[in-house]
């Protein structure tokens, strides 16, 4: 079993739709990170939280670390969303441990 | 463009050949990570380095791979005799210190080794 694992892998949705990526992880962590990656693979860091909520635009990230669980919604989806996405958690405060990414299409 | 800067973007190689990527990170940033990452797949963590020192190596760093930070700058990432397997995204990323900092990543270095 995968560290951090992420659900589902693969989302299609349409045009404004809610999306709600999920992850959980197994190891104690102080914060999770979640990013984005298009295509061409470039990696952009999309939020830091050690707890409760955090909203940038149409975007919002929550995390119970209690649950050892974090989701990641965006409202009103458009198709520039269409991306990976990606928790990870730092391993020994150094490293971060990836999930293996949900694909996100957004279709107009 | 103050971000993390990886040269090149694109390597094309022969299986046998020796190949070697940069990493240029954000200036005041004094850690610096390597991932590798496979098609469909997260990154996975290669090694790192605070300053100069490489404090930890993944096992997935075989002997064939050697990473320096020679003056805690900018990193250079080498793999000899490469084999096909190492065809992947090679990613940079730099943080400013340890603990729960965001890390910056590159544009990364996609290898393909025919």
């Amino acid at each position: 079993k995968n560290e951090v694992e992420q659900s589902p892998q693969n989302l299609t949705a349409q045009e404004g739709e809610f999306i709600t990526i999920n992850c959980s992880y197994s190891v104690g962590i102080s914060a999770l990170h979640w990013l984005q990656q298009h295509p061409g693979g470039g990696i952009v860091s999309l939020f830091m939280l050690s707890s409760g909520k955090k909203k940038h635009g149409r975007l919002i990230a929550t995390i119970n670390i209690q649950e050892k669980h974090s989701s990641l919604h965006i409202t009103a989806s458009h198709p520039r969303d269409s991306a990976v996405y990606i928790c990870a958690a730092p391993r020994g405060a150094q490293k971060l441990v990836f999930g293996q990414g949900t694909r996100l299409t957004i279709n107009p | 463009d103050t971000g993390v800067s990886q040269d090149p973007r694109h390597k094309i190689t022969k299986r046998g050949q020796n190949v070697t990527f940069r990493c240029d990170p954000i200036s005041e940033h004094n850690r610096l990570y390597w991932y590798r990452q496979t098609l469909g797949q997260g990154p996975e963590f290669l090694t790192y380095f605070q300053n100069e020192a490489q404090l930890e190596k993944s096992r997935l760093l075989s002997d064939r791979f050697s990473a320096e930070r020679p003056k805690g700058s900018f990193s250079t990432l080498e793999i000899q005799r490469t084999e096909q397997g190492d065809s992947a995204m090679y990613l940079c990323a730099s943080s400013k210190r340890q603990g729960a900092e965001t890390q910056y990543f590159g544009p990364g270095t996609r290898l393909l080794v025919l």
